[in-house]
Parts: C-alpha cells; structure tokens; sequence
C-alpha cells in the first residue's frame, strides 16, 4: 500500500520554465512533509520541508506547496535550470519528523535546453 | 568531509555469501537510519537506532538480516545468506532526535549474481 504517490515517473521541462512536480498521500496521520533530490550514483539530498501547519515554504527557486483537504503537495521549481535534471522524491513522515521518513518512487526531471 | 559515510560503496557477491556494509553518521547525529532502494522505487524504511538502541524494524527486515550500532557512533547492517533479490542500494541515514531532515550517505550497491 503505497501511502506516498508520485503518479509521474517522468516530466521534461524546458530551461527557464517552471517545473511542478506533484505528490500526493493517503495517511491523514502525515504531518511533515519533505523533497529530496537525486543524482545517480549518489545518496538523496534534502531540498525543503513543509510542516502541515503551513500551506507553503520558499526557498530560493523551490516552492512547496501543502494542500491538507486533497493530500496533496507540489514542488515548483523557477525558473527551471540544467543542473536541475534529477531524480526528486517526495517524502511524509508523522509526529513532525520524529519517525522515519516514507519515500514515494520518485519522478525523473528532464530540463531540456 | 563531515557527511554521512558508507562503504563500500559497492559490492558483487554470489548467492548464499554474507555480505556486511557500514554506515559513519555525522558525528553529532543520534538517530541512524538504514533504506532500501531497488529500481524505479522510493527508499524503504528497513530499521532505525537511537544511540546503540534498534528502535524500529520494517517487516522488511527477514531474519537473514541483522544491524548494529554497537557504540552509538557507527553501524552495521550484514546480509547472511544473500539472494539475488537482495540486490539493492542499501543508504544510510542520520539526523539528530526531533529535526525533520535526514541526511544520506551515497549508498552502497549490493549485486547478487
């Protein structure tokens, strides 16, 4: 049972436009949410966070964006960048991140130039 | 280089062989955490310490696998017995008790032929 979704395993974006990446979640006990980045042959690399007491978290050119009614977060990326091509994981974890993380499967960002 | 450490960083073994990876966390770090991540997947929770204690483990977890953090500082994780479906990419993890975050290692890469 998977409670973390990422339905696009995929997404192709063209430098300078805006990336959204989208994650949705089935356990209404998640309460702290998390993006990871990752570059083949590489561990994941923490992005930003978004505690479920927020609707959204800027950091830079990152944006999270929380939807408690539709268990639903996104991760805005702007203006999108090469470097930016990756593997992104959205991850929840309960109690304000005191258990372990759940990891989704992930979506591979393309930034086509 | 003060992140979290693995090695090796990979390894090729034969099916029925013990295999032993180990995890260095940021020296500051009490909570350790050891995923799982197999292709076109998320990371999988496989089990957690705080300090030397094993907190958690993942029904994951068969019994062909064992981890320590004997000391508190570094850990183990030893495969006995290893089949092909064991081949993964085993990533440590750590953070300190109550921060969200954790900060991976680069992995180590288990090959089962």
């Amino acid at each position: 049972d998977q409670q973390v979704k990422q339905n696009s395993p995929s997404l192709s974006v063209q430098e300078g436009r805006i990336s959204i990446l989208n994650c949705d979640y089935t356990n209404s006990m998640f309460d702290y949410f998390l993006w990871y980045k990752k570059y083949p042959a590489e561990g994941p690399t923490f992005l930003i966070s978004i505690s479920s007491i927020k609707d959204k978290n800027e950091d830079g050119r990152f944006t999270v964006f929380l939807n408690k009614s539709a268990k639903h977060l996104s991760l805005h990326i702007v203006p999108s960048q090469p470097g930016d091509s990756a593997v992104y994981f959205c991850a929840a974890s309960i109690r304000g991140g005191a258990d372990g993380l759940t990891f989704g499967k992930g979506t591979h960002l393309i930034i086509q130039p | 280089d003060t992140g979290v450490s693995q090695n090796p960083r990979h390894k090729i073994t034969k099916r029925g062989q013990n295999v032993t990876f180990r995890c260095d966390p940021i020296s500051e770090h009490n909570r350790l955490y050891w995923y799982r991540q197999t292709l076109g997947q998320g990371p999988e929770f496989l089990t957690y310490f705080q300090n030397e204690a094993q907190l958690e483990k993942s029904r994951l977890l068969s019994d062909r696998f064992s981890a320590e953090r004997p000391k508190g500082s570094f850990s183990t994780l030893e495969i006995q017995r290893t089949e092909q479906g064991d081949s993964a990419m085993y990533l440590c993890a750590s953070r300190i008790q109550g921060m969200g975050e954790l900060f991976f290692g680069e992995g180590s890469r288990l090959t089962v032929l």
